[in-house]
This record gives C-alpha cells, sequence and structure tokens, in this order.
C-alpha cells in the first residue's frame, strides 16, 4: 500500500490554542480514520469518515473527508496538556478492501 | 467490553532466534489485522485474516514472517530467524468485517520486539 502524505511532521503549541493537521493521498479513498497514539499503547479510534465532503465532531475534535477523496484533515480545539501523543490517518483505497494505509504521524506537544 | 490484547507487550530475543507473538481479537469481529510499526513511522501493513478465506499475506516482508489464525479467533504470528532490522512494535488490529463501516479496525496495545 502508499505510504499517506500526513503534514505537519510535529507541533509545539499552547495550551488553548487550536490545532489543525491533514493528510493527503495519491489515490481515491473510500475511508478515512484518525487515530491517536500514545507512548507504549496502541492507536485508539477518534473518528472515521466514510463519505466525501462528510464533516464529523467528537468532542474538542472535528474531521473532514475531502470532497476530491484524496485527503482529509483533523481540528482540535481548545488544546488541553492531554492531547499530547502521536495523530495518525489512515485511509482505505476504493478498491483495497480491508487493508488499511497510514501516514507518518503529527507529533504534538501542548505546554500548560 | 475487552478490547484487542496480545502478549507479550515487550520481547527481547537474540538475532537468530524464533518469536511467536500473539493476539487475542475482540469477540464476535471476524477480521484480524497484523501490522509493523517502525520507530517513528507510521503502521506498515502485514497480513489480514477474514473469517474462513484464505490470508491476505501480501504485506509480509519475508518468508521468515508467518501467521496462523486458529478457530476463526486468536492468531500467532511467527518470525523465524530473527534479524536486527525485525526490532519494532507489532501491531494487531480486529474488526467487525473487512469493509465499509463495519471495517474499522481496532487496535491492540502492541508488541514490542527488540533483536539484539
Amino acid at each position: 500500500g502508499q505510504q499517506l502524505n500526513q503534514s505537519p511532521q510535529s507541533m509545539f503549541i499552547q495550551e488553548g490554542e487550536d490545532v489543525s493537521m491533514n493528510c493527503t493521498s495519491s489515490s481515491i479513498f473510500n475511508t478515512w480514520l484518525w487515530y491517536k497514539q500514545d507512548p507504549g499503547e496502541g492507536p485508539v479510534l477518534l473518528i472515521a469518515l466514510y463519505k466525501a465532503g462528510e464533516l464529523t465532531s467528537n468532542g474538542r475534535l472535528t474531521a473532514q473527508f475531502g470532497i476530491t477523496r484524496k485527503d482529509s484533515f483533523l481540528n482540535i480545539s481548545a488544546s488541553i496538556p492531554s492531547d499530547v501523543g502521536i495523530y495518525f490517518c489512515a485511509g482505505r483505497e476504493t478498491n483495497s478492501g480491508y487493508a488499511l494505509n497510514f501516514g507518518k504521524g503529527t507529533s504534538l506537544l501542548v505546554t500548560p | 467490553g475487552a478490547g484487542v490484547s496480545q502478549s507479550p507487550s515487550n520481547k527481547v530475543t537474540e538475532k537468530g532466534k524464533d518469536v511467536e507473538l500473539r493476539c487475542d481479537p475482540i469477540s464476535g469481529h471476524t477480521a484480524l489485522y497484523w501490522y509493523r510499526q517502525s520507530l517513528g513511522q507510521g503502521l506498515e501493513f502485514l497480513i489480514y485474516f477474514q473469517g474462513n478465506s484464505a490470508p491476505d499475506k501480501s504485506g509480509l516482508p519475508s518468508d521468515r514472517f508467518s501467521a496462523e489464525r486458529t478457530g476463526g479467533s486468536v492468531s500467532t504470528l511467527t518470525i523465524q530467524r530473527t534479524q536486527q532490522e525485525d526490532s519494532a512494535v507489532y501491531l494487531c488490529a480486529s474488526s467487525l468485517a473487512g469493509g465499509g463501516h463495519q471495517g474499522t479496525q481496532y487496535f491492540g496495545p502492541g508488541t514490542r520486539l527488540l533483536v539484539l
């Protein structure tokens, strides 16, 4: 599978700031997922998107499935220290069926 | 309810030895996946099991890697004659089915493998 292009690679922000990260692919996807991984843990699903244009929120998190079906973004509003971690985008190609392609992750650091 | 569990959580082995990593998926999930995560990288797909179908082994990096899923539940990933480049976190995930909404994958905590 392809490696997704995720940016930024890392972010260092102050508590209370908003955060935005995005992911692009070279092919059309039918699913976009955003995961968060804490040190020593497996990725935890944050938001799942299944339709082009879909905008979904989970508390302070909002993610969108791009209209072109080749991109997605994740926004975190009013960041707090426990938002620290690595955020991964993942997607499934239209003709793939099951295997997920992952970005390299965005490492988020939040200072109080 | 119980999530995906993996064992051992950490494994240190010597180059050339064989290792077995175990995954216990969420009860009722028919699909099971293995991924590898190297330091600072995203997840690399290894193998996929769906029900009684033949597994998709297209992501296995070499013939030293193999996996089984017995009784449609527990899976074992085996790495023979380990090499230092095999050092990574091995993550298992499961989903209700293979695609669409039911294909949403839930991950275990991973096994951290270090080959000396």
